[in-house]
């Protein structure tokens, strides 16, 4: 079975300021991991995804995530966050065929002007 | 490609009620899933269809929910003798499948949020 924890269900920030936010994960099998964002009153839309090859990824907005083997861990940051990036966010895994999809509780981000 | 939709937005029903929701996905997407997300919490997966077949069902789906997908296209979702605990948003999201990169990627609708009073 898969599960994943995300280790901070808040993370208030400054504007212009770096921002991490941590996942790690469990499963037995290979794996796909993904980063989701909800802003408010909106529905779930991808960030990025890792599936194999490199393991920094580039996604949209900015945002990058590491995927570590042996630290189970695909971590997302941005260098620089604005207001706009306020929401939450959700770190998800999945087996290798892209079915079940475990996804994490969620770290709301808040940034302050 | 108009997205993922959900029909209702929101149901309010009484305790014991059955309810119904609908989900269309995106025309091309082949795999179709459900999940439920109550607040402070992810999306919980409850089921998923590749076309028509449904290939996994959560635990957490009691014998009184049901999902359908009869013609690969539209999803419906439904839950018999409603329960407080079953208030949540209920979310669909589609995927055209593997094989390719994007093949992954779920996008998920609007959701249906379900208060049972």
């Amino acid at each position: 079975a898969q599960s994943v924890t995300q280790l901070d269900s808040q993370v208030p920030v400054f504007e212009e300021a770096p921002v991490e936010l941590r996942c790690n994960y469990s499963s037995s099998v290979s794996v796909y991991l993904f980063w989701y964002v909800q802003y408010p009153n909106q529905g779930l839309q991808l960030l990025l995804k890792y599936l194999s090859g490199s393991t920094l990824v580039k996604g949209i907005n900015g945002f990058e995530a590491e995927f570590n083997k042996s630290q189970t861990s695909f971590h997302l940051r941005k260098p620089s966050v604005h207001i706009s990036d306020t929401a939450e966010y959700f770190c998800a895994v999945s087996d290798t065929g892209g079915f079940k999809t475990i996804f994490g509780a969620g770290t709301r981000l808040f940034v302050k002007a | 490609d108009t997205g993922v939709s959900q029909n209702p937005r929101h149901k309010i029903t009484k305790r014991g009620q059955n309810v119904t929701f609908r989900c269309d996905p995106i025309s091309e997407h082949n795999r179709l899933y459900w999940y439920r997300q109550t607040l402070g919490q992810g999306p919980e997966f409850l089921t998923y269809f590749q076309n028509e077949a449904q290939l996994e069902k959560s635990r957490l789906l009691s014998d009184r929910f049901s999902a359908e997908r009869p013609k690969g296209s539209f999803s419906t979702l439904e839950i018999q003798r409603t329960e407080q605990g079953d208030s949540a948003m209920y979310l669909c999201a589609s995927s055209s499948g593997g094989g390719t990169q994007d093949g992954y990627e779920q996008y998920f609708g609007p959701g249906t949020r379900l208060t049972v009073t």
